[in-house]
C-alpha cells in the first residue's frame, strides 16, 4: 500500500535554512502536500505541489519534487522561531476526494 | 477565512463509555473526513462521508465507530464504548468535490481524547 516516511527530527539555527525531507511510494499520487502542526494545534496546509511540476515556490518555501525518486523536499529560508513546529508530508492518491496519506512528521526545532 | 471547528478541544472519558466528537465543516464543502493521531505516530484515515453515507472506510473504523451528519453543519463521530487504545487526537477534515485543487482538505485544531 501507500507510504510515506520521513526523518523525526531537524534541529536548525535561527536565520539558516531547513530542509525536510520526505520519500513516498505511490507513483500516481497527483497532489502531495506539505502540513505544518504547532504545538496544540491542528494540521495547517501549508503549501502543495501537483506531481507535473519540479519545483514550486511560496515565499520563504521551496517545495521540491523529484518524481523519479519519489522524493519530496521543504526548503524554508531563513528559519525563524516562529517556524518550530511539526512538519508532515502527505499525498494524495489520483481518484479525488480519497484519504491522504501521511508521513509521521518531522519535528523542526529552530534554536535562536 | 473559512475554516474547520471541532468542539470539545479535550475530551476524558472511563473505559466503556460512549463518546460523541463533533465537527462544523467548512460551509460549502461536500466532503468530511475522520483521521486520528495516536501520540508519536502517523495520522491515520478513519472515514470518508459524502452525500451522507461513508465513501471511504479504514481498518481501524470498526462497529464501535459511527459518524453522522444529523443537519446541515454539523459532522459527528461516535465511538460507543471506549478503550484505552482509542485516546488519541481526533481530526476533522473537509474539502470540496475533486477538480484541481478542489478536493484539498482542510483540517480542524482537533480533539484530544484521552480515555481513563
Amino acid at each position: 500500500g501507500e507510504d510515506v516516511e520521513q526523518s523525526l527530527f531537524l534541529s536548525v539555527r535561527e536565520g539558516d535554512s531547513s530542509v525536510i525531507n520526505c520519500t513516498y511510494t505511490d507513483s500516481s499520487s497527483t497532489y502531495l502536500y506539505w502540513y505544518k502542526q504547532e504545538p496544540g494545534a491542528g494540521l495547517q496546509l501549508l503549501t502543495y505541489i501537483f506531481s507535473n511540476m519540479d519545483m514550486k515556490q511560496d515565499q520563504r518555501l521551496t517545495v521540491l519534487l523529484n518524481k523519479k525518486d519519489k522524493h519530496l523536499s521543504l526548503r524554508i529560508a531563513d528559519t525563524q522561531t516562529g517556524d518550530s513546529a511539526i512538519y508532515f508530508c502527505a499525498e494524495s492518491p489520483p481518484r479525488g476526494n480519497t484519504p491522504l496519506v501521511f508521513g509521521k512528521g518531522t519535528r523542526l526545532s529552530v534554536i535562536a | 477565512e473559512p475554516e474547520v471547528t471541532q468542539t470539545p478541544s479535550h475530551q476524558v472519558t472511563q473505559m466503556g463509555q460512549e463518546v460523541i466528537l463533533r465537527c462544523v465543516p467548512i460551509s460549502n464543502h461536500l466532503y468530511f473526513y475522520w483521521y486520528r493521531q495516536i501520540l508519536g505516530q502517523k495520522v491515520e484515515f478513519l472515514v470518508s462521508f459524502y452525500n451522507n453515507e461513508i465513501s471511504e472506510k479504514s481498518e481501524i473504523f470498526d462497529d464501535q465507530f459511527s459518524v453522522e451528519r444529523p443537519d446541515g453543519s454539523n459532522f459527528t463521530l461516535k465511538i460507543r464504548s471506549t478503550k484505552l487504545e482509542d485516546s488519541a487526537m481526533y481530526f476533522c477534515a473537509s474539502s470540496d468535490l475533486a477538480g484541481g485543487l478542489r478536493d484539498t482538505q482542510y483540517f480542524g485544531p482537533g480533539t484530544r481524547l484521552t480515555v481513563l
